[in-house]
C-alpha cells in the first residue's frame, strides 16, 4: 500500500530563515497532496494543497512543489516567524478498497522557529 | 459556524467496557473519517465514509466499528477497548475525497 515518508522529523530555524520539509510517496496513482499544520494542543488545519496536474503552488510565504517522476513533494516556508512553530504533516491520496480516495499521512515534522 | 464537533474531549475507561465517541458536522459534507494520532506515527486512518450507509476500512480498523446512518453523524465505537487503543482520536469531514478536511477538536482516550 501507499507509504508516505516525511523528513526531517524535527527542524529548528532562526526567525526569518526558510524551512523546507520533504515527503516521498510510493503510489504513482496518488493525485492529491495536502499539507496540514497542527499547533500544540490543537486540531490539524490545512495550509496548502497541490494536485498532480500542477508542479508548484504558492500562498504568500508558503509554497509546495511536486515532482511526480521522483514521487516527492516539499513544503517551503520563507521568512519564518515564531507563529510558524508547529507540527506539519504531509499526506498523499490513495484509492481505498471501496474505490474511494483516502489520505495517507506522513509521521510529521516538528518545526521550531527561534526569535 | 461551520464545524466538526467531537465528544467527549477526554475519556478514561477500563479494558473491555464498550464506548462510543460521537462526531457531528454541520457543513453537509459527504466524506467523513476517523484518525488516531500516536507519537512518531502521524495520523492513521481508522475508517472512512463516503455517504450514508457507505463505509470502508482505513489502515488501522481492527478493534473499531463505525456507522453512518445520517449524513451529519459518524460515531466511532470501541466494542471492547484495550490499552493499545489509548490514543488521540480525530474525526474529520470534507465535501468530497481529495478536498480540504476539517478536523474536530480531538478526543484523548486512555484505556487502563
Amino acid at each position: 500500500g501507499e507509504n508516505v515518508e516525511q523528513h526531517p522529523s524535527t527542524l529548528s530555524v532562526q526567525e526569518g530563515d526558510s524551512a523546507v520539509i520533504k515527503c516521498t510517496y510510493s503510489d504513482s496513482a496518488s493525485n492529491y497532496f495536502p499539507w496540514y499544520k497542527q499547533e500544540l494542543g490543537k486540531r490539524p488545519q490545512l495550509i496548502i494543497d497541490i494536485r498532480s496536474n500542477v508542479g508548484e503552488k504558492k500562498d504568500q510565504r508558503i509554497a509546495v512543489t511536486l515532482n511526480k517522476t521522483a514521487k516527492h513533494f516539499s513544503l517551503h516556508i520563507t521568512e519564518t516567524q515564531p507563529e510558524d512553530s508547529a507540527v506539519y504533516f504531509c499526506a498523499a491520496s490513495r484509492k481505498g478498497s471501496g474505490g474511494y480516495n483516502k489520505l495517507i499521512f506522513g509521521a510529521g515534522t516538528r518545526l521550531a522557529v527561534h526569535p | 459556524e461551520a464545524q466538526v464537533t467531537q465528544n467527549p474531549r477526554y475519556l478514561i475507561t477500563v479494558t473491555g467496557k464498550k464506548l462510543t465517541v460521537t462526531c457531528s458536522q454541520n457543513m453537509n459534507h459527504e466524506y467523513m473519517s476517523w484518525y488516531r494520532q500516536d507519537p512518531g506515527l502521524g495520523l492513521r486512518q481508522i475508517y472512512y465514509s463516503m455517504n450514508v450507509e457507505v463505509t470502508d476500512k482505513g489502515d488501522v480498523p481492527e478493534g473499531y466499528k463505525v456507522s453512518r446512518k445520517e449524513k451529519r453523524n459518524f460515531p466511532l465505537i470501541l466494542e471492547s477497548p484495550s490499552p493499545n487503543q489509548t490514543s488521540l482520536y480525530f474525526c474529520a469531514s470534507s465535501l468530497w475525497p481529495n478536498t480540504e478536511a476539517f478536523f474536530g477538536q480531538g478526543t484523548r482516550l486512555t484505556v487502563v
